[in-house]
């Protein structure tokens, strides 16, 4: 199936560095959605996108949903040690249909 | 976890033995979904419920089975589990609010 080209893959930061990661496609969405993976946990859902060009933030987390709505980009300022885990770009076509995932973006933050 | 239960957490089996995995949701929401996870593949879709009695297949649906006889269940069985079905196994439900996916927190799944 496809899948959405996610990177980078992996981060190493130290605290208090500015994180970003994006993800590209081929094909168009109309929704991007960010989660976040915790160890031994399910994905819990970051932000939304649901317009082109739509810039939304949640606390230090920014992302964008590209122009061309083949891409999308995740922003972290200012990271702290909380932040690690595995961050997943998601797309969808319409409400309801199924998405599709990047492979992940595992972020590691040294204190 | 978004009213999501998935049952058991941990389990390890033994090859060609049969498996059945239980998500349960508090949120009457009209559609659920089982994907796996495994390291370089992300998360993948077996199979997904539109509706109790309607399910169909996803990405991965070989070697597993899925009923859902009430809005709020959704099982995953595989018939005969294999050492390939080793992997993390997440309900996921939506129907709400631009049908939004939330997810479980997993079931670890070993087959030796």
């Amino acid at each position: 199936g496809q899948q959405l080209n996610q990177s980078p893959q992996s981060m190493f930061i130290q605290e208090g560095e500015d994180v970003s990661m994006n993800c590209t496609s081929s094909s168009i969405f109309n929704t991007w959605l960010w989660y976040k993976q915790d160890p031994g946990e399910g994905p819990v859902l970051l932000i939304a996108l649901y317009k082109a060009g739509e810039l939304t933030s949640n606390g230090r987390l920014t992302a964008q949903f590209g122009i061309t709505r083949k891409d999308s980009f995740l922003n972290i300022s200012a990271s702290i040690p909380s932040d690690v885990g595995i961050y997943f770009c998601a797309g969808q076509r319409d409400s309801g249909s199924r998405l599709t995932f990047g492979e992940g973006t595992q972020l590691t933050v040294n204190p | 976890d978004a009213g999501i239960t998935q049952s058991p957490r941990h389990k390890v089996t033994e090859t060609g033995t049969p498996v059945t995995l239980r998500c349960h949701q508090t949120e009457n929401h009209r559609y659920m979904y089982w994907y796996r996870q495994d390291p370089g593949h992300g998360l993948r879709l077996i199979h997904y419920s539109y509706g109790v009695k309607d399910t169909d297949k996803g990405e991965v649906s070989d070697g597993y089975s899925v009923s859902r006889s009430k809005t709020e269940d959704f099982l995953l069985t595989l018939e005969s589990a294999t050492s390939s079905q080793t992997s993390v196994y997440f309900c996921a439900i939506s129907g709400g609010y631009k049908n939004i996916q939330y997810f479980g927190a997993g079931t670890r799944l070993s087959v030796l």
